[in-house]
């Protein structure tokens, strides 16, 4: 079965500093995405970023990026210059099929 | 579009009492997602739909909860009958698989407490 694995329940981070969140996954498909979402305490779930698995470059958006390890199964997400704002819970996922797998998450305080 | 409907945003029930969630999804999209969001459990698929179809029911608890989707533009999930510990946050996502950006677009959850 795929799984999705965020070893980090909680994390903090100074407002303007970077942080990195782990996330690690198993998969048995050859072709896939990962995505990483955010859910402020509204409970939307915001995509905040997405990799292909077949490309090499790793994703981003403004602040946000991604180390994709595809050998590794690891797929951490970078917030840089954070901001009050980005204070949420935080989900990795991966597409199994047509399904998706999430991640446990991590919650992610901004300290001002 | 207006992204993914769900309704209704809070539902407080008596423990015994059927409970029926709505959801509509983005319009196009073929893949149907059923989730359940507890503190304890995380984020748990119940079931998801393509093309209507149940595909994969097997997080579905037990008998009290049945889902379905007559056509591409509504689904419900109903728990039949409740218990409080039940009482979670509901998402309804939709996909299209096969699409570019294959991603999973959530409604705003409902909020279901089971006195």
């Amino acid at each position: 079965a795929q799984t999705v694995t965020q070893s980090q329940p909680e994390m903090s981070v100074q407002e303007a500093e970077t942080v990195t969140l782990s996330c690690t996954y198993d998969t048995s498909e050859s072709d896939y995405y990962l995505f990483w979402y955010k859910q402020p305490p509204s409970r939307q779930m915001i995509l905040v970023i997405r990799q292909e698995a077949y490309k090499q470059q790793n994703a981003t958006e403004n602040r946000f990026s991604v180390n994709f390890q595809k050998a590794a199964k690891s797929f951490s997400l970078k917030i840089s210059d954070s901001q009050l704002g980005d204070a949420a819970m935080y989900f990795c996922a991966s597409n199994y099929g047509q399904n998706f797998v999430f991640g446990p998450g991590t919650r992610l305080s901004v300290l001002p | 579009d207006a992204g993914v409907i769900q309704s209704p945003r809070h539902e407080v029930t008596e423990m015994g009492q059927e409970v029926t969630l709505r959801c509509k999804p983005i319009s196009g999209h073929n893949s149907l997602f059923w989730y359940r969001q507890t503190m304890m459990r995380g984020l748990e698929l119940l079931i998801y739909f393509n093309n209507n179809v149940p595909i994969d029911d097997s997080g579905m608890p037990e008998d009290r909860f049945s889902a379905k989707m007559p056509n591409a533009s509504f689904s419900t999930l109903k728990i039949q009958p409740s218990e409080p510990r039940d009482s979670a946050v509901y998402f309804c996502a939709s996909s299209l698989w096969g699409g570019p950006n294959t991603e999973a677009f959530f409604g705003q959850g409902t909020r279901l407490t089971v006195v």
